[in-house]
């Protein structure tokens, strides 16, 4: 079982639509983080958070650290966040390593 | 802004070629990752290194190799490419401190054939 699992695998929406993905982790962690990968390889750190919950925009991120579980929601979808998201968590002591999930594809249609 | 650089966006080798993979950082960054991604199999961690001359395996470190030779640089080596080594390639860097983020570059796509 992977220690980090992200759902839906994959996902499409329609534009304006709130999209929600979710991420659950089996292992103790320091942090969790939310990256975007756009087509073509780039990935950017979107948040990075240990507890409750950060806004930046129309992309929430939230974490549940008792129940090991994070969502981020994006509200007033757009074809441009059509983008590879992916789930990843710190774990202590491990000198900045991360353990990543399979990322969850979402496309955003017109 | 942090910049990680990656020598090449995409390289074509031969089979048995050794291969240089390249990443620079300029923000000082003590730590600095290689991963391969690959579909279905998400990112994976090939090596790491936490400072110059240190170097850490990874999950997938068999036939690659890694230099740092200065705090700025780390190198990927793949001493013999194979055709199973036909993926993207992806560096990163970050602070060292447990939890920092790490920042990525564009990649690199390396077709062996």
């Amino acid at each position: 079982k992977n220690e980090v699992e992200q759902s839906p695998q994959n996902l499409t929406a329609q534009e304006g639509e709130f999209i929600t993905i979710n991420c659950s982790y089996s292992v103790g962690i320091s942090a969790l983080h939310w990256l975007q990968q756009h087509p073509g390889g780039g990935i950017v750190s979107l948040f990075m958070l240990s507890s409750g919950k950060k806004k930046h925009g129309r992309l929430i991120a939230t974490i549940n650290i008792q129940e090991k579980h994070s969502s981020l929601h994006i509200t007033a979808s757009h074809p441009r966040d059509s983008a590879v998201y992916i789930c990843a968590v710190s774990v202590g002591g491990s000198q900045g390593n991360l353990i990543f999930g399979k990322g969850t594809k979402l496309s955003v249609k017109p | 802004d942090v910049k990680v650089t990656q020598s090449s966006r995409y390289l074509v080798k031969r089979t048995g070629e050794k291969v240089f993979l390249e990443c620079v950082q300029d923000m000082d960054h003590e730590n600095m990752f290689w991963y391969r991604q690959d579909p279905g199999l998400g990112l994976r961690l090939i090596y790491f290194s936490y400072d110059v001359k240190m170097k850490e395996k990874g999950d997938i470190p068999e036939g690659y190799s890694v230099s740092r030779e200065k705090k700025e640089r780390f190198s990927l080596i793949l001493e013999s490419a194979s055709t199973n080594q036909t993926s993207m390639y992806l560096c990163a860097s970050s602070l060292w401190t447990v939890g920092n983020i790490q920042y990525f570059g564009a990649g690199t796509r390396l077709s062996v054939l």
